[in-house]
């Protein structure tokens, strides 16, 4: 069966980086998008930005780029989001999702990791 | 960016008994790009129905969607203890994809 699995919680201090993996399971890690999303607490979900992990290629929002780093490690079947300069604004958790669609992302997520929760305080 | 605004923010109901949610998009949207999620507390976000009305694989057949242009709706029959969650609608596509604000369903 299909399972995204990530890290666990993270506590960072103001202007560090976090990175947060997902392993995927279950399905050919190459074929499908990855997607990173964000849930402040209390709040709705924000979208990140994505990757091709068969490719390398990303694709961020406008609001995180020159702060967030996308890459993948195809032998471990392993997704991972680095966010620097990190705010407490940023404290939220964050998730991995894979696309639907086989071969080009059309942002409808199917299977979701379990969430990473980053708290950014001094 | 087209908007989705979701009501009730919070909808109280009671096991057994039925609820509607409703989803409209500040500019018309294709049905085939509509989605619903349903989100637990302490949980991901789980994908309910896509193309407006298709529900994903082992969702029970007592979420039913429906809608087109700006109105969607999100109909659960027969409410179980399980299904008093958050739920959110999202538009998808290769360049226009964002979430509504959620409706909360609580128990009565």
């Amino acid at each position: 069966q299909v399972q995204l699995v990530q890290s666990g919680a993270e506590v960072k201090k103001p202007g560090a980086s976090v990175r947060v993996s997902c392993k995927a399971s279950g399905y050919s890690f190459n074929d499908y998008y990855i997607h990173w999303l964000r849930q402040a607490p209390g709040q709705g979900l924000e979208w990140i930005g994505w990757i091709d992990p068969k490719t390398g290629g990303t694709d961020y929002v406008q609001k995180f780029q020159g702060r967030i780093t996308m890459t993948r490690e195809t032998s471990i079947s392993t997704a991972y989001m680095e966010l620097s300069r990190l705010n407490s604004d940023d404290t939220a958790v964050y998730y991995c999702a894979r696309d639907s669609s086989w071969g080009s992302p059309i942002h409808l997520t199917d299977y979701w990791g379990q969430g990473t929760l980053v708290i950014v305080s001094s | 960016e087209i908007v989705l605004t979701q009501s009730p923010g919070t909808l109280s109901s009671s096991p057994g008994e039925g609820a509607t949610l409703s989803c409209r998009a500040s500019q018309s949207i294709s049905s085939t790009y509509l989605a619903w999620y349903q989100q637990r507390p302490g949980q991901a976000p789980r994908l309910l129905i896509y193309g407006a009305s298709r529900r994903a694989t082992g969702v029970p057949d007592r979420f039913s969607g429906s809608g087109s242009g700006t109105d969607f709706t999100l109909t659960i029959s027969r409410l179980e203890p399980e299904d008093f969650a958050v739920y959110y609608c999202q538009q998808y596509g290769s360049s226009r994809y964002n979430f509504g604000q959620g409706t909360r369903l609580d128990i009565k």
